[in-house]
C-alpha cells in the first residue's frame, strides 16, 4: 500500500509556480522521499527526491517539512507540457516503489 | 544519463502467442530491475522484482509460468508474457536502479503497451 496521500487533482495557469503537497505522516527515519511524473502513454520520469533537506534541481524544487510528516514540490515556471500525473512515494534502501494514484496536475493556457 | 530503454514500444498480436519485451539500461549498470504493469486509468502496480544472477521475486499474484523474466547481465533484463491473452492486454513498464547505492532514483523506460486480439 502506498504510503502517501496527494489530492486527486490539481489546476495551475501556465507560468504560474505550481505547488503539489504530499502528506506522509507514517514516513520512517530512513524513508527517502521521491516524486516521479508520468506524462500520458509514457513510463514514469525522476523528478526529485530528498531525505530531509530541501532539494532543488534543474526541474523542480522539493521541500520537505521539519518533522518530515509532509512535502511540497514546486515547480516554478510551469508549462503545458508539465501537465502530468505525479507521484509523491517513500521509500528506503531496498524497499520496492509503491505508487498509489498520484495527482493530476492540469497546466491551463 | 540513467537511461533505461524497453522494446518493443508496441505489440499486436493473436491470443495465444508469447512475447518477449526487453529492458536495457544504457549508461549505467542494473543489478535490480523492476516489471510494472498499468491498466487504463490506473496506477502502476508492481509485477515482479529482477535481480541480475538470480531468480525473480513476484508479487502477490503474479503467475511465475505465465511472465517469464530473465535478467541475464547488468543491463538486461526482460519479460515474456507466454500464451498471452486479452485480458493480458495492457500497458509494461520496466524500471532500473544503479548497483551503487540502493537509495538512488529507479528509472523507467518508455512503456511497452501489449495488445492481444
Amino acid at each position: 500500500d502506498a504510503k502517501t496521500t496527494q489530492p486527486t487533482s490539481m489546476d495551475c495557469a501556465e507560468g504560474r509556480a505550481a505547488n503539489l503537497p504530499c502528506n506522509h505522516s507514517t514516513i520512517s527515519g530512513n524513508e527517502y522521499v521521491y516524486w516521479y511524473r508520468q506524462i500520458h502513454s509514457q513510463g514514469p520520469q525522476y523528478i526529485i527526491h530528498g531525505l530531509k533537506n530541501n532539494e532543488t534541481n534543474e526541474m523542480a524544487s522539493l521541500i520537505i517539512t521539519e518533522d518530515r510528516k509532509s512535502s511540497t514540490l514546486i515547480l516554478p515556471h510551469a508549462t503545458l507540457r508539465d501537465t502530468a500525473v505525479y507521484y509523491c512515494i517513500v521509500r528506503a534502501g531496498a524497499q520496492k516503489l509503491v505508487f498509489g494514484q498520484g495527482t493530476r496536475l492540469t497546466i491551463n493556457p | 544519463g540513467a537511461v533505461v530503454s524497453q522494446h518493443p514500444s508496441r505489440v499486436i498480436c493473436k491470443s495465444g502467442t508469447s512475447v518477449k519485451i526487453e529492458c536495457r539500461s544504457l549508461d549505467f549498470q542494473a543489478t535490480t530491475m523492476f516489471w510494472y504493469r498499468q491498466f487504463p486509468k490506473q496506477s502502476l502496480m508492481l509485477m515482479a522484482t529482477s535481480n541480475e544472477g538470480s531468480k525473480a521475486t513476484y508479487e502477490q499474484g503474479v503467475e511465475k509460468d505465465k511472465f517469464l523474466i530473465n535478467h541475464a547481465s547488468l543491463t538486461l533484463s526482460t519479460l515474456t508474457v507466454t500464451s498471452a491473452h486479452p485480458e493480458d492486454s495492457s500497458f509494461y513498464i520496466c524500471s532500473a536502479r544503479k548497483t551503487v547505492s540502493s537509495n538512488q532514483p529507479q528509472h523507467f523506460g518508455d512503456g511497452t503497451r501489449l495488445s492481444i486480439l
